[in-house]
């Protein structure tokens, strides 16, 4: 049972470039979620999905855009890379319902904009 | 907007020592979650506490749920390094797809 997976672990691009970070989880979960985390800053939503063929924008959206591919995808692209992006990036998945499940986050990926 | 702000932000113990970290809000929530990230790897899910007054044990970890939900407490006796690492909570405002609201974290560094 592999979790949730990311790739690529590590990423650098130039000012300009673009790049999908890739996660997929293999839990049977409704909702994935994309964070980037800064040193200070903590954990920050990017954007979520509560379901396949939902997406809403969480707390910091600017220069992203995500993808739900299927239930088990959910891609994170960065158009216009901006060094502003440098940062590690997790993917993370939940189940929905009644109760307060486990987030389950993925290992995250490094990314560097130069 | 609910905030959750965890204190301290940083802690540099002795093996040995005992250590309380705190995450304080405003807002009600409906549940509250630790989580512990090790350095390279994604946060990995503690506990999860529900009613108000809440206690739970994890060995040599103790969770507390604040009896009017606005506040929880993590504390950890004889620390030991292999419990270095950035402690989150995060709070749930309900049930279902609401994403998690998360503080800022604790850095704990344990020193052998």
């Amino acid at each position: 049972n592999a979790g949730v997976t990311q790739t690529p672990k590590f990423q650098v691009l130039k000012t300009g470039q673009s790049m999908t970070l890739q996660c997929a989880q293999d839990m049977n979960h409704n909702s994935m979620y994309w964070y980037r985390q800064d040193p200070g800053m903590g954990l920050r939503l990017i954007y979520y999905s509560a379901s396949e063929g939902t997406t809403d924008k969480g707390e910091v959206p600017n220069g992203y855009n995500v993808s739900r591919l299927n239930k088990r995808e959910f891609s994170l692209r960065l158009e216009s890379a901006a060094p502003s992006q440098t940062s590690v990036y997790f993917c993370a998945s939940r189940r929905s319902g009644p109760d307060f499940g486990e987030q389950y986050f993925g290992p995250g990926t490094r990314l560097t904009v130069t | 907007t609910q905030l959750l702000e965890q204190s301290p932000q940083f802690l540099s113990i002795q093996e040995g020592e005992n250590l309380t970290v705190y995450c304080n809000s405003s807002s009600v929530f409906s549940s509250l979650q630790w989580y512990r990230q090790e350095p390279g790897e994604g946060p990995v899910l503690l506990v999860t506490v529900v009613t108000g007054g809440e206690v739970k044990k994890l060995k040599r970890l103790t969770f507390q749920f604040g009896d009017a939900r606005k506040d929880s407490s993590l504390h950890i006796t004889a620390a030991q390094p292999g419990d270095t690492g950035l402690y989150l909570c995060a709070g749930a405002v309900r049930s279902g797809n609401t994403p998690l609201v998360f503080g800022k974290g604790t850095r704990l560094s344990v020193i052998a």
